[in-house]
């Protein structure tokens, strides 16, 4: 148990739904991240919030949606999804840059299937 | 773009050999390295960070970094099969902020 929880932990959905990949961090960091990992592919950044503002957004499609509410929650909202977004998604936090090294640690993930 | 550059594998060696596993990167910024362990289906933890050039020993691992060559490894000695994992390198810099680089990840795989 890392102190960061994911759910779900799968999720199925059809390209036409909407649904939300929740995180929680208990570690009292200050910097909270979405990633996701493709088979035989690095795990790429996709959205990075520190005190619950985004500083990092690589590129992602706007199908994906960040949501951080405050420091302990971070989500993640999906639309009208591709068959390539299938995927694990894996949340991450950490205490924050002005902290040398700053260690993120990871969640569980989540698995998503998109029919 | 900043590499980080690991061979895929599979790395197999018998029970209770050493297991070496390597990374190298291409931004000289560079800072801080870190190593984490991902079964089959579960989420990255975190083995060992390094940031200083040499030698870095916790328990069974040790990590190395050269600075000039751009390089960092781990060491896990006295191998066991429950060490059978994907080994991922991830390097930060002080001017990529928040973001962590992993590499693909190495497939190590200890064989009784």
């Amino acid at each position: 148990e890392t102190g960061v929880t994911q759910t779900p932990r799968h999720l199925v959905m059809g390209m036409t739904n909407k649904k939300s990949l929740k995180c929680e961090q208990h570690l009292g960091h200050n910097a909270m991240y979405w990633y996701k990992q493709s088979a035989k592919k690095p795990l790429e950044l996709m959205f990075v919030y520190s005190l619950e503002e985004r500083v990092e957004n690589n590129s992602v499609p706007s199908r994906f949606s960040p949501e951080c509410p405050n420091s302990s929650h971070l989500f993640l909202h999906l639309h009208t999804l591709q068959p390539e977004d299938s995927a694990l998604y894996l949340c991450a936090s950490s205490p924050g840059w002005r902290e040398f090294p700053d260690i993120q640690y990871f969640g569980a993930g989540t698995r998503l299937s998109v029919l | 773009q900043k590499e980080v550059e690991q061979n895929s594998g599979p790395l197999s060696v018998p029970e209770g050999a050493i297991a070496s596993l390597n990374c190298t990167y291409s931004d000289r910024g560079s800072q801080s390295f870190f190593w984490y362990r991902q079964y089959s289906g579960k989420s990255p933890e975190l083995i060992m960070f390094i940031y200083s050039n040499g030698d870095k020993e916790d328990g069974r691992f040790t990590a190395q970094l050269n600075k000039a060559s751009q390089y960092v490894s781990l060491l896990i000695r006295d191998s066991q099969p429950s060490d059978s994992a994907t080994y991922l390198c991830a390097v930060n810099s002080f001017n990529s902020g928040y973001a962590l680089n992993f590499g693909k990840g190495t497939s190590l795989l200890v064989t009784p």
